[in-house]
């Protein structure tokens, strides 16, 4: 079975920290995605990552695709209290449908 | 925001009726999806529609099914519900069905059966 493997599964850290999160497979994907869910709404598309090895910055966060193409991580500098949320990675799965892992649940106190 | 609404928001139902999800666009995407996101288990497909009439089983398929009549509606029914269906559903929308594209999620729809 495929899976994506986020961790940590929780984080909750002072404003201005800088954190990372991480989504692991033992599978090659052909692209990743990353979602942000704020509680009561669904997910929202943050990046897509096609390339091994990309980096693709969005303002504080930092998105970078393992050179294996198995691997991502979201970086985030300075974090603010409206970076608090959920985190999901996403990948194509072996029947070409999409998967999600289980998200990292982010927390940034002010 | 892509126009996706979902009906009812929050449902209470009690085991054994019948339950059905409406998902509507405003967008003319032609791929659909119902998932379902739970505690410890994360977003989860249902099903997923690649057109009218024209429907796919997800990694969840089983107590779920789905009708797309029509472009802008994706249904989601479950038959005799079950307490094990209690979760909160998201519709999907996207252009090419790739999973490279992206997918704009409705506000989705919490249930609970008792």
């Amino acid at each position: 079975t495929q899976l994506l493997e986020q961790s940590p599964q929780f984080l909750s850290i002072q404003e201005g920290e800088n954190l990372t999160v991480y989504c692991n497979s033992s599978s090659v994907f052909s692209s990743l995605q990353w979602y942000r869910q704020e509680p009561g709404e669904g997910p929202v598309l943050l990046v897509t990552v096609v390339t091994g090895g990309e980096v693709k910055k969005l303002k504080r966060l930092t998105f970078q695709f393992g050179d294996a193409r198995k691997d991502s991580s979201l970086h985030i500098t300075a974090a603010q209290p409206g970076d608090t949320g959920l985190y999901l990675c996403a990948g194509e799965g072996w029947d070409d449908k999409i998967i999600f892992g289980k998200g990292t649940r982010l927390h940034i106190l002010p | 925001d892509a126009g996706i609404t979902q009906s009812p928001r929050h449902k209470v139902t009690e085991t054994g009726t019948p339950v059905t999800l409406r998902c509507h666009q405003t967008e003319n995407h032609r791929y659909m999806y119902w998932y379902r996101q739970d505690p410890g288990h994360g977003l989860r497909l249902i099903h997923y529609s690649y057109g009218v009439k024209d429907t796919d089983k997800g990694e969840v398929s089983d107590g779920y099914s789905v009708s797309r009549s029509k472009t802008e509606d994706f249904l989601l029914t479950l038959e005799s519900a079950t307490s094990s269906q209690t979760s909160v559903y998201f519709c999907a929308i996207s252009t090419s069905g790739t999973v490279a594209d992206t997918q704009y999620f409705g506000p989705g729809t919490r249930l609970t059966v008792l």
